[in-house]
């Protein structure tokens, strides 16, 4: 079975500069999440996504940083503009969801973002 | 929303010792409980679980209690070796309350030789 897909690695970018990340879920996995994960710290839900809906982004920095999960499979999470607080490693998970007991949640590489 | 404490957040145990790592939540409702293991530059990958209907898992060394009335769990991991240095990361989800998936803190894990 194919694992939580991440892209890119890694990425340095200077404030104020744009940036997207991109992510591809375990097929059929219904539930998507998108963490932030600053060194030192566990990971900070940013968005979550049922299918092509948003569940919760009560924590997403609206200003800035955007989210979408297109046809309810693949993801981007874009900042723009960067600031340096936003230098940490972005995680996307996936999950069965969708109502179903199976609510384990798979990780992806993450990407690793420096903001200089 | 829910939020999820945990405790140490470092911890140093001799190889062949025991480490205990405690969480709290603050959702009554929360019903599902990973614990995830996250070595240096890697993603955090689930070691054990466990839902709210079962007081406690066991898998081979590392084990999980569910106190649900004082809303807390633990990690127990047994008879340590080196590899099992690493950060460890509780969390709590309610299931059919939207899954969101909210983590602790962390508590990075030294096995010494």
């Amino acid at each position: 079975e194919a694992g939580v897909a991440q892209s890119p690695r890694y990425k340095i970018i200077e404030k104020r500069q744009s940036v997207a990340f991109w992510c591809n879920p375990i097929s059929g996995h219904a539930t998507l999440y998108w963490y932030q994960q600053i060194l030192g710290q566990g990971p900070k839900l940013l968005i979550q996504f049922q299918n092509n809906g948003v569940v919760d982004d009560s924590q997403l920095p609206k200003d800035r940083f955007s989210a979408e999960r297109l046809k309810g499979v693949d993801s981007t999470l874009k900042i723009q503009p960067a600031k340096l607080e936003d230098s940490a490693v972005y995680l996307c998970a996936s999950s069965q969801g969708g109502g179903t007991v199976n609510t384990e949640a798979f990780f992806g590489q993450g990407t690793r973002l420096t903001v200089v | 929303g829910e939020n999820v404490e945990q405790h140490p957040s470092t911890l140093s145990v001799q190889e062949g010792d025991s480490a205990v790592i405690k969480c709290t939540y603050s959702d009554s409702a929360s019903n599902y409980f990973p614990w995830y293991k996250q070595e240096l530059g890697k993603r955090p990958q689930l070691i054990i679980d466990i839902r709210s209907n079962v007081g406690e898992k066991k898998d081979q060394r590392i084990a999980v209690t569910l106190n649900k009335t004082a809303k807390h769990f633990s990690l127990h991991i047994t008879e340590t070796q080196p590899e099992d240095s690493a950060v460890y990361f509780c969390a709590a989800l309610r299931q059919g309350g939207g899954n969101k998936l909210t983590f602790g803190t962390g508590t990075q894990l030294k096995v010494e030789l």
